[in-house]
Parts: structure tokens; C-alpha cells; sequence
């Protein structure tokens, strides 16, 4: 069974820039989550798709981070205009259902200088 | 913000020996899970347990779940120092939103 697919694994950007990340769930997946690790701590969620509907954002900032994910099967996750403190590893999930167990992508590391 | 507190921080422990980890929380849940990260890679689920169960096991690892004092722990018998890495408690709340913790570094020397 192919696991989660995320890309690109490492990106450096100057701040400003504007930065996308690529995720495929595991096929039949529907629910797909973006978590946010910042280097020592737990993963922080973004934002949580059910098939192409949002179930919760409420810790994404909107003003610069947006996220789609069409026909229920991929997702892309963008920030424009990076800042500093964005600097992190950015992890795709996805999960049979909701309050099932998560499988993770290998992650996105970007660096924002 | 992050519902579940592991604890310890950090452990260290020598291979053979027993490694236990807590986890507590806040609010009502409806499932917790446990997970590990080696450096620079994505998580690995370990086990889940559901706010019905009071314990589970797989394979090496034994998870007890307290919903009165909420609280959880994973033990890990017989460790090998490939079970070094940073281990995670994530709950679920009503919301179905699967919250981490800081999580522990376990680091077992051979």
C-alpha cells in the first residue's frame, strides 16, 4: 500500500516569498489533515479536510496561509507572504475517517531566511 | 493550543530495560493515541485507545488509559536502541480534531 506523498521534502525561501506544498493522501483516505512542527515541538494542526469539505481551520493564520484540496483527493497548502517565524516542517496526514488512527507523510522542511 | 502533557521531557534508559511514558489531558476525549517520530521524518501511529478501554497492548508496547484521573501511559518493554526517537500522545476530542502533545525524547543506550 503506497503511503502518504508529499513534495517538496526540503524548501528555502527569503522572506516574502510565496511557498507551495503537494500532498496525496493513501487512496480511499478521507479525511486529510496539515499539521505545523516547529523544530521541539508536537505537531500543531492547520487545518482538517473531510472528502473536500473543511471540518476545522480555526489555527491557520488565513491572512497569509491557504489550503485546498480538490475533488477530495489531493491537497496543496500555500503561504504567501512567508515570514520567519513560518520556518518548520509541514506534515501531511490522512486517515480512513475522523477519530481514526493518521498516517504522515515524510514532511516538508522549509527554512524561510 | 496542545491538550495532552507528556512526561517526562526527556528519558534515557539502557537497552533491555523498561521505558514508561505519561501522557495527561484536559478535556473529555474520545480516543488517545501514541506515536513516534524518529529525527527528521514524518510519525509513526503506535496504538490507539479508545475512551471505553482501560488498556491495550502491541507487541512490546502495553498503553493504559485512565479517563477519571485523564490521564494515559505507554510502557515499552524490553528496549532496543532502535526504539530511540521522540514519542507522541495525540488525543481526539467531541471535535474529532486529533490534538498533539510536546512529546518525549527517548533515547536508549546500548
Amino acid at each position: 500500500e503506497a503511503g502518504v506523498a508529499q513534495s517538496p521534502r526540503y524548501k528555502i525561501i527569503e522572506k516574502r516569498q510565496s511557498v507551495a506544498f503537494w500532498c496525496n493522501p493513501i487512496s480511499g483516505h478521507a479525511t486529510l489533515y496539515w499539521y505545523q512542527q516547529i523544530l521541539g515541538q508536537g505537531p500543531k494542526l492547520l487545518i482538517q479536510f473531510q472528502n473536500n469539505g473543511v471540518v476545522d481551520d480555526s489555527q491557520l493564520p488565513k491572512d497569509r496561509f491557504s489550503a485546498e484540496r480538490l475533488k477530495g483527493v489531493d491537497s496543496t497548502l500555500k503561504i504567501q507572504p512567508a515570514k520567519l517565524e513560518d520556518s518548520a516542517v509541514y506534515l501531511c496526514a490522512s486517515s480512513l475517517d475522523e477519530d481514526e488512527k493518521l498516517f504522515f507523510g515524510s514532511g516538508t522542511q522549509l527554512s524561510v531566511l | 493550543s496542545q491538550q495532552g502533557e507528556e512526561d517526562p521531557q526527556a528519558l534515557s534508559i539502557q537497552e533491555g530495560e523498561n521505558a514508561t511514558m505519561n501522557c495527561s489531558y484536559k478535556t473529555s476525549i474520545n480516543n488517545l493515541q501514541w506515536y513516534r517520530q524518529n529525527s527528521g521524518r514524518g510519525l509513526v501511529h503506535l496504538i490507539l485507545i479508545r475512551s471505553n478501554e482501560r488498556e491495550k497492548h502491541s507487541g512490546r508496547l502495553r498503553v493504559t488509559l485512565d479517563t477519571s484521573k485523564k490521564s494515559s501511559s505507554l510502557l515499552i518493554t524490553a528496549s532496543r536502541a532502535a526504539d530511540t526517537a521522540s514519542y507522541f500522545c495525540a488525543t481526539t476530542g467531541a471535535n474529532s480534531k486529533l490534538t498533539f502533545g510536546k512529546g518525549i525524547t527517548l533515547s536508549v543506550r546500548p
